[in-house]
């Protein structure tokens, strides 16, 4: 079982370019979400999704775009990467009305 | 807004006991976390415990919640070298919905 999977988990982007971060969770859970992570700031949510086909915004959304076409997977896409995206990026999902959501191991992106 | 404040650090000697405190400003929350994250890893959810509940002990870990002033503990017993990670203390007021997170706590165990 392997839970919540990130991919990459490391990145290096020029400014000005676009990638996309990838989170994939194999426990069926409806609710999924991205926070990025950035020192003395503790984590912020940037996108979350409740269920396959809705999405919404969080704390810090501009600079990123999010899509749920499938319960698995929830894309996190970075449009034109700027220096202050530099951070790192934790996916989690977890199962509507339980307590406990579950974190992938993170993405640390650097845009230089 | 919702807001979650913790000092951000604490040091503590090998088998003496720990205590993270953590406020929020949300009176409508209704569970409240404590998660862990040791460099380089993700988070690990240590305990929670729901806004109706006064305390709860799990093993070395004892959470206090005084709702009166939104204010949250975690007291680890006889804290050893591998306790060494972020603290972070979350709420939300849905289970399973978006969580506001505190800066974290460093702890930092010496021997």
């Amino acid at each position: 079982n392997a839970g919540v999977t990130q991919t990459p988990k490391f990145q290096v982007l020029k400014t000005g370019q676009s990638m996309t971060l990838q989170c994939a969770q194999d426990m069926n859970h409806e609710y999924m979400s991205w926070y990025r992570q950035d020192p003395g700031m503790g984590l912020r949510l940037i996108h979350y999704s409740v269920g396959a086909g809705i999405t919404d915004q969080g704390e810090v959304p501009n600079g990123y775009n999010v899509s749920r076409s499938t319960t698995e997977d929830f894309p996190l896409r970075l449009l034109s990467a700027a220096p202050s995206q530099t951070s790192v990026y934790f996916c989690a999902s977890s199962p509507q009305g339980n307590t406990e959501a579950f974190f992938g191991q993170g993405t640390r992106l650097t845009v230089v | 807004g919702e807001d979650v404040e913790q000092s951000l650090f604490l040091s503590v000697r090998e088998g003496d006991s720990s205590v993270i405190n953590c406020t929020y400003t949300d009176s409508s929350s209704t569970y409240l976390y404590w998660y862990k994250q040791e460099p380089g890893a993700g988070l690990q959810l240590l305990t929670y415990i729901f806004s109706n509940m006064d305390m709860k002990q799990d093993q070395r870990l004892t959470v206090l919640l005084n709702k009166k002033d939104k204010h949250l503990s975690l007291r680890i017993a006889d804290t050893q070298t591998g306790d060494s990670a972020i603290y972070f203390c979350a709420e939300t007021q849905e289970a399973g919905t978006a969580l506001i997170f505190g800066k974290g706590t460093t702890l930092s165990v010496s021997s």
